[in-house]
């Protein structure tokens, strides 16, 4: 069964652009949640979506949004980078989501912020 | 918000020594705990997931218990391998069911 996958590994960008980043769960895998994380902060929940509603959103700005598609594969943007937002961008899917769902994560995608 | 701490931040182990650490979280309002183990270029891994107290869980090696009366849950690493070197997280749901995860314990296992 394949993994969680994740595109593109690498980005680099400039302050005030936006960026998509793609993300497809495992096979039958209807959660995936996001999150990003920087030295010194762990891990920080950004979202999670479940049959292409969101389901749960965690403290970022608006500048951060996502989507699901109807083959559970997810989108994240960020418009208007800024500095900070350079950081590790992990997606994980699980089954259901939900507390005791174990989730199973991508190998991230590294976005530097110029 | 839901607190998770992880002690020690860091912890340097000779290859074959034995060693433990810790996730603390409120005990109030608990209804999983999950441990994942994040090498350095890989993706985090689960490890284990838990959610009755006195659970105790055991793959290989590595070993976790449960204490969600005096919310901590304890991860053993018995006989330790240069294989262990990562980062050990754990991780809760909160009452919105979004997922906290400690900052980790970043294991060196010394040859």
């Amino acid at each position: 069964k394949a993994g969680v996958t994740q595109t593109p590994r690498y980005l680099i960008k400039t302050r005030g652009q936006q960026v998509t980043l793609s993300c497809s769960p495992i096979s039958g895998h209807r959660s995936v949640s996001w999150y990003q994380q920087t030295p010194g902060q762990g891990l920080q929940f950004l979202f999670e979506y479940f049959s292409e509603t969101q389901r749960n959103k965690g403290n970022f700005p608006g500048r951060f949004s996502g989507r699901q598609f109807s083959n559970s594969r997810s989108e994240m943007n960020v418009s208007t980078l800024e500095l900070g937002d350079s950081a590790l961008y992990l997606c994980a899917s699980s089954l259901a989501g939900g507390g005791p769902d174990t989730q199973y994560f991508g190998p991230g995608t590294r976005l530097t912020v110029l | 918000i839901l607190n998770v701490e992880q002690s020690p931040q860091s912890l340097h182990v000779q290859e074959g020594d034995s060693t433990n650490f810790t996730c603390s979280f409120p005990s109030s309002n608990f209804y999983a705990l999950h441990w994942y183990r994040w090498e350095t270029a890989k993706s985090p891994e689960a490890l284990f997931v838990m959610t009755l107290n006195g659970d105790e869980k055991k793959k290989g090696r590595i070993s976790a218990t449960l204490n969600t009366k005096e919310g901590y849950s304890y991860l053993y690493i018995k006989g330790s391998q240069p294989e262990d070197s990562a980062t050990y997280l754990c991780a809760l749901p909160n009452r919105d069911d979004k997922i906290i995860f400690g900052k980790g314990t970043r294991l060196h296992i010394l040859p």
